[in-house]
């Protein structure tokens, strides 16, 4: 596509339910990264994903967390058992190779209630 | 942690001044990146320095970077309102990691 494409845009969810966030990346986008945003806040670095190395996964904030990159594309965040605390936007980027820029997509605004 | 610490925090200036960023960091990189956000969602790079690089100018940016004492600054010359936004460093380490600092909010006065 022509950019990085998060899905859904916004999710409401009761706690202790589990989600799942979407991002497609750019096609050929070797790099896949998860970052997590509170409001006013700066961007907490979640997972990393680089080709078919396996991923840097010491930004997850607990084992309720998890991701998965499937073919070197697409990737999933699933959160399980979520607590109002994970409410924030969840934010993918994708870069091209390393030492270049990442492009972001629109993010996901997940609100726990 | 390799993470970036922008300063000043909040930043407001009138329209037509310059605006400058810093930003600072704790272990060896392999480039810093600039960003900036608007209405809180995705972001859109602005410029990016290697770690063999002192100064980069795009536009009305200028970005100077000092690995000697891990900081760097961005400029922004001749602000527009369209320049209110969160602005971020971001950092690559040599783990390939690309680390976010803090951000700092600039708002453009008229």
């Amino acid at each position: 596509g022509a950019g990085v494409s998060q899905s859904p845009s916004n999710k409401v969810t009761e706690k202790g339910k589990d989600v799942e966030l979407r991002c497609d990346p750019i096609s050929g986008h070797t790099a896949l990264y998860w970052y997590r945003q509170s409001l006013g806040q700066g961007l907490e670095f979640l997972i990393y994903f680089q080709g078919n190395s396996a991923p840097d996964k010491s930004g997850l904030p607990s084992d309720r967390f998890s991701a998965e990159r499937t073919g070197g594309s697409v990737s999933t965040l699933t959160i399980q058992r979520t607590q109002q605390e994970d409410s924030a936007v969840y934010l993918c980027a994708s870069s091209s190779q390393k030492g270049t820029e990442a492009f972001f997509g629109q993010g996901t605004r997940l609100t726990v209630v | 942690s390799q993470q970036g610490e922008e300063d000043p925090q909040a930043l407001s200036i009138q329209e037509g001044e310059n605006a400058t960023m810093n930003c600072s960091y704790k272990t060896s990189i392999n480039n810093l990146q600039w960003y900036r956000q608007n209405s809180g969602r995705g972001l859109v790079h602005l410029i990016l320095i290697r770690s063999n690089e002192r100064e980069k100018h795009s536009g009305r940016l200028r970005v100077t970077l000092d690995t000697s004492k891990k900081s760097s600054s961005l400029l922004i010359t001749a602000s527009r309102a369209a320049d209110t936004a969160s602005y971020f460093c971001a950092t690559e380490g040599r783990d390939d990691k690309i680390i976010f600092g803090k951000g700092t909010r600039l708002h453009i006065l008229p």
